[in-house]
């Protein structure tokens, strides 16, 4: 069966340019999150979709960074103004568990993002 | 503050002999663990699972150890083959929440 998907798998632009991430989580999965992952560093929370829940964005690093999730299915983040900092593998992930938390959470191959 | 630590960012251990992969967490609001497995160019892939009100869970060659008083969990692979060779997070979750919070992962490689 499809795994979760995430495009494009490589990006590479210039300080200052928007950017748009893009992930298709596993068909029937009612929860989305993103992860980010810089240099020697752990996957880091950024932000979460339940359902038609409000999404819990309380790990996103600046307004900078926003998320969007349309029809339940597929999501996209945006970075606005990248900077340096930005520079990371950016990791979306889906879940079938509708509550409680302590779930097995699919992952997709990232997008790992650089920008010049 | 990281609340997951992985100490160790590599271990080396020879096939057939056992990987032993530790990690630390300071929340003790956490009530779950993970374990992920993680090749290059690829996403976390789930391994095992503990629960606090448990102290060991074992899946095949994968055996999870939990120390709730020392707030410490391990991973036993046993045999260790070469296919084992990645990168392993931990990552705990606390009830109610979503969130995993992971460590920084330590690259195992097991040599022929």
């Amino acid at each position: 069966g499809a795994g979760v998907s995430q495009s494009p798998s490589n990006k590479v632009t210039e300080k200052g340019k928007d950017v748009e991430l893009r992930c298709d989580p596993i068909s029937g999965h009612t929860a989305l999150y993103w992860y980010r992952q810089s240099l020697g560093q752990g996957l880091e929370f950024l932000i979460y979709f339940q359902g038609n829940s409000a999404p819990d964005k309380s790990g996103l690093p600046s307004d900078r960074f926003s998320a969007e999730r349309t029809g339940g299915s597929v999501s996209t983040l945006t970075i606005q103004r990248t900077q340096q900092e930005d520079s990371a593998v950016y990791l979306c992930a889906s879940s079938s568990r509708t509550s409680g938390g302590a779930g097995e959470q699919f992952f997709g191959p990232g997008t790992r993002l650089t920008v010049l | 503050d990281q609340q997951v630590k992985q100490n160790s960012p590599s271990l080396s251990v020879q096939e057939g002999r056992i990987s032993i992969l530790n990690c630390d967490y300071t929340n003790s609001m956490f009530d779950y663990f993970l374990w992920y497995k993680k090749y290059p160019a690829e996403g976390p892939t789930f391994l095992i699972s503990i629960s606090s009100i448990k102290d060991k869970n074992e899946d095949g060659r994968f055996t999870v150890f939990l120390n709730k008083s020392a707030k410490h969990l391990s991973l036993h692979i046993v045999p260790s083959q070469p296919g084992d060779s990645a990168v392993y997070f931990c990552a705990a979750i606390q009830g109610g929440s979503e969130k995993l919070v992971f460590g920084k992962g330590t690259k195992l490689t097991v040599n022929p």
